[in-house]
């Protein structure tokens, strides 16, 4: 079975500091992982992957991941905060097999970004 | 990018009644679909996945005949929500899997859809 943790329910940082949201997770073999983003009564938006090669993943927005095997981690990232990346972030992990997009999901966690 | 769009938005409805929601994929195939539940600041909870032309499979706990699943076509899947209480209030949420991105996982979601049961 899969597994997906974020620690941090909720991270507050100021507008231009960076950020970062911490993911971990717990798979055999070796999984997609995944940040979405969600903003309030709205679905989720992709946001960045990582199937192979570079641990370092460039998204969308300015966000960025990086992959640790070792650690099993998946942090997000973002050099500089915006106001309007006050959002919910998910973490999710999805098998390299034919149940690819049966992702499993983390709880989530709430950034709020003060100018 | 891929779109997904899921309709209604917003819904009311009376105890009792059914309702149904559309989840269409607007410019690629979906073969398969997944629904989930939200409950308030918390996280998706998988209710079904959807296969085209087949039955649904459902998660633990769902309860496939008051949680209808019909994915009639590559690009639509519909779930109703037969006799609604208000213990169904919930924001519900699908995504679709294109076809040519199977082997990368990557999902793509509706807006999502409030329905509040009175």
């Amino acid at each position: 079975a899969q597994s997906v943790a974020q620690p941090e329910d909720q991270v507050n940082v100021a507008e231009g500091n960076p950020l970062t949201v911490k993911c971990t997770y717990s798979v055999s073999g070796n999984p997609y992982l995944f940040w979405y983003v969600q903003y309030p009564n709205r679905g989720l938006q992709f946001l960045l992957k990582y199937i192979t090669g570079d641990n370092l993943v460039k998204g969308s927005y300015g966000f960025e991941a990086e992959f640790n095997k070792s650690q099993t981690s998946f942090h997000l990232k973002k050099p500089s905060a915006l106001v309007s990346d006050s959002a919910l972030y998910f973490c999710a992990v999805s098998p390299r097999n034919t149940n690819a997009g049966k992702s499993t999901f983390g709880d989530g966690t709430t950034l709020t970004v003060k100018p | 990018g891929a779109v997904v769009s899921q309709h209604p938005s917003w819904v009311i409805c009376k105890s009792g009644t059914s309702v149904k929601i559309e989840c269409r994929s607007l410019d690629f195939q979906a073969t398969t679909m997944f629904w989930y539940r939200q409950f308030p600041k918390q996280s998706l909870m998988l209710m079904a996945t959807s296969n085209e032309g087949s039955k649904a499979t459902y998660e633990q706990g769902v309860e496939k005949d008051k949680f209808l699943i019909n994915h009639a076509s590559l690009t639509l899947s519909t779930l109703t929500v037969t006799s609604a209480h208000p213990e169904d209030s919930s924001f519900y949420i699908c995504s679709a899997r294109e076809v040519a991105g199977m082997n990368t996982g990557e999902l793509f979601f509706g807006e999502g859809s409030r329905l509040t049961v009175l």
